[in-house]
C-alpha cells in the first residue's frame, strides 16, 4: 500500500524558534498533500492543502505566515511552524492523495508531536 | 469546518460483540466515504471506504452500510476484538476537490 513518512516524529523546541516538518510519499507521487492538526482526544483539523508547484490553500483561521507550507516536489511537502509558541504544541499529521477513478484516496503519515516550551 | 456528524463519542463493547458507529452528512456533493482507524500517537489508517452507488461493503469483520436517502452511513465491526480498541473517524471527500472532512471521532474500547 501507499506509504507516507513524516520527519521528525517528535520535536521539542523553545518558544520563538521555527520548526520544519517533512512529509514524504515514499512509493507514489502526490500532487496534493494535506496538513492537519490534532489536539488530544479531538478530530483532525485541516490546516491547509498543499499542491505541488503552487501556493498552499489555507483553511479559514489558519495563519499562512505562521504555518509555511512548501510542496517542492511530487513526493515532498514541508510545514514550517515559525516563531513557535506553547499554544502551537500539537500533533501535526500530513497526508498524501493518490487519484484512482477520479476519486482521491488519502494516506496519512505517522504524525509529528510538537512540544513548544 | 464540521461537515459530518459522528456518534457515539465513545463506545464500550465486549469481546465478540458488534461495534456500530454512525455518521451523518449534509452535502450530497460528497462522493467517497472512508473510515479511518487511529491508535494513540499514530496517524490514521484507512480501514474501509464506500462510494454512494453501493449500499454496503464488507471487508473481513468490517462492514460499511450506506443509506443515501437518509444521508447516513455506518461502520459495523463484527466479532470485536481488544485489538480493535482505537479511535475511529468517518470522513467524506468533496467531489472533484479531493478535500476531506472528518467526523469528530469515536473511541472504541473492546473489553476482553
Amino acid at each position: 500500500g501507499a506509504v507516507v513518512s513524516q520527519h521528525p516524529s517528535w520535536v521539542i523546541c523553545k518558544s520563538g524558534t521555527s520548526v520544519k516538518i517533512e512529509c514524504r510519499s515514499l512509493d507514489f507521487q502526490a500532487t496534493t498533500m494535506f496538513w492537519y492538526r490534532q489536539f488530544p482526544k479531538q478530530s483532525l483539523m485541516l490546516m491547509a492543502t498543499s499542491n505541488e508547484g503552487s501556493k498552499a490553500t489555507y483553511e479559514q483561521g489558519v495563519e499562512k505566515d505562521k504555518f509555511l507550507i512548501n510542496h517542492a516536489s511530487l513526493t515532498l511537502s514541508t510545514l514550517t511552524v515559525t516563531s513557535a509558541h506553547p499554544e502551537d504544541s500539537s500533533f501535526y499529521i500530513c497526508s498524501a492523495v493518490t487519484v484512482s477513478g477520479g476519486v482521491g484516496e488519502q494516506f496519512f503519515g505517522p504524525g509529528t508531536r510538537l512540544t513548544v516550551l | 469546518q464540521q461537515q459530518v456528524k459522528q456518534s457515539p463519542q465513545s463506545l464500550i463493547v465486549q469481546k465478540g460483540g458488534i461495534s456500530i458507529i454512525n455518521c451523518a452528512y449534509e452535502n450530497t456533493a460528497f462522493d467517497y466515504f472512508p473510515w479511518y482507524q487511529q491508535f494513540p500517537g499514530k496517524g490514521p489508517a484507512l480501514l474501509i471506504a464506500i462510494r454512494p452507488d453501493v449500499s454496503e461493503k464488507k471487508e473481513g469483520r468490517f462492514t460499511i452500510s450506506f443509506n443515501k436517502s437518509a444521508k447516513q452511513f455506518s461502520l459495523h465491526i463484527m466479532d470485536s476484538q481488544p485489538g480493535d480498541s482505537a479511535t475511529y473517524f468517518c470522513a467524506e471527500e468533496w467531489e472533484n476537490f479531493n478535500k476531506f472532512y472528518f467526523g469528530s471521532g469515536t473511541k472504541l474500547n473492546v473489553k476482553p
